[in-house]
This record gives C-alpha cells, structure tokens and sequence, in this order.
C-alpha cells in the first residue's frame, strides 16, 4: 500500500520566518501530489497541486512546492510566514496505478505562527 | 451556502445506536467520497461513489456502510456505533477523470460515541 510521511508533527515559528513541510511518499510510479490546508475550525481546501510539468508549483498565499521524483519528496515552502497561516497542512498522493481515485494522505504537520 | 453540506455537525450517541450523517453537494460533481479524521492518523478513506450506481470500500469500510440516493446526495451510516468511530468525519466530492483528486470538503460532522 502506498503511505504518505510527514515527519514533522508541528511545528511553531515566529511570523516572518521560513517555512519548509517535509513530505514523502512510497510510491515509484506515476504520482499525483497535493497539499491541503485546514485552518482552525474550518473544513480542508486545496493549497496546491502537481500534475505533471514543472516541478515547482505555486499556490494560494504565497506557498509553493517542489516535486524532486529521485527523493520521492514534495516538500512545502513559503519564505515568510504569518499569523494566518496558522493551521494543520496534509500532504496527499494518488497514483493512475493504484487508481487515481485513491488519494492517501499523510497524518498532518500543525504549523503555529506566533505574532 | 456552502458547496458541500454536512449534516449533523455534531453528534453524541451510545454505543449501539445506529447513526446517519449525510452530505449534499451544490458542486454537480459526479464523484463522492466519506473519510475520517483522527488526532495523529490523518484522512482515512471510508467509502466513495463515482456516481449513483457505482458504490467503492475505501481503506477503513468495515463497521460502515453508504447511499448514494441521488448525484447530489451521499450518507454514511455507522449500524451499531462503537467507541473507537469517536472521530471526525468528512464527506468531500470531486469532477471525473480531469479534475480527480481536487477535493472539495465539507466542514464536518464530529461524532462521538460513549
């Protein structure tokens, strides 16, 4: 079975520092790759996502993300974090080869930014 | 209002009792899918439904069943709740083939059981 990681379980910064989300997955082939976020007491949205192109995708507020396939990584970045940002983020992977309607998530990393 | 409609939000039951949380969607998404959110875990894959006719098992299917009772309509039932189904519970939707994978969530159903 596929499994997402995400080794970091939270992390706290101070506002205006950078930021950088480990995440790896196990699968070698053909991969879809997201970040999702959740802030605090609301429902998971789409941050991000990899299709395919290039490896370094933009998303909503500043975050990007870099797919590296040799490192199986997707790791997500933002250079200056702030207060808002304070939330629970989850990486997801899904494969054509496991079914693409398999999306496994990873167990979440709670960022808290303090002003 | 929102895309994706969860209903109760939050629900206290016994061990035992049957219990329904449903979901509705305004996003004409043919496909519909139930995950489960505990501390340390992560999202779980229930069930997910490609469309009204067409009902999958995800990861964590036992103890749990669904219906998919029309395109915008997709409810969980847990037959005889036990305490370890104590979590949070997300119905999320997505397109077909092009847009698979990009969720859209609802906000939630906490369910606790005693």
């Amino acid at each position: 079975a596929q499994s997402v990681s995400q080794h970091n379980h939270h992390v706290i910064l101070s506002e205006a520092a950078s930021l950088e989300l480990g995440c790896n997955y196990s699968y070698g082939g053909t991969v879809n790759l997201f970040w999702y976020v959740q802030y605090p007491g609301q429902h998971l949205q789409l941050l991000l996502k990899y299709f395919s192109g290039d490896p370094l995708v933009k998303g909503i507020k500043g975050f990007e993300a870099e797919f590296i396939k040799s490192k199986f990584s997707f790791n997500l970045r933002k250079p200056s974090v702030q207060w808002s940002d304070t939330a629970e983020y989850f990486c997801a992977v899904s494969s054509y080869q496991t079914g693409a309607n398999n999306l496994f998530f990873g167990t979440g990393t709670r960022l808290t930014v303090i002003p | 209002d929102a895309d994706v409609t969860q209903t109760p939000r939050n629900r206290i039951t016994k061990t035992g009792k049957r219990i329904m949380l449903e979901c509705s969607q305004t996003k004409g998404h043919d496909r519909m899918y139930w995950y489960r959110q505990d501390p340390g875990l992560g999202l779980r894959l229930i069930y997910y439904s490609f469309d009204v006719k067409d009902i999958n098992k995800g990861e964590i299917s036992d103890g749990y069943s669904v219906s998919r009772q029309a395109q915008a309509k997709f409810s969980l039932s847990l037959e005889s709740a036990i305490p370890n189904q104590t979590a949070l519970y997300f119905c999320a939707t997505s397109e077909g083939q092009s847009g698979a994978n990009v969720l859209t969530f609802g906000a939630g159903s906490r369910l606790t059981v005693l």
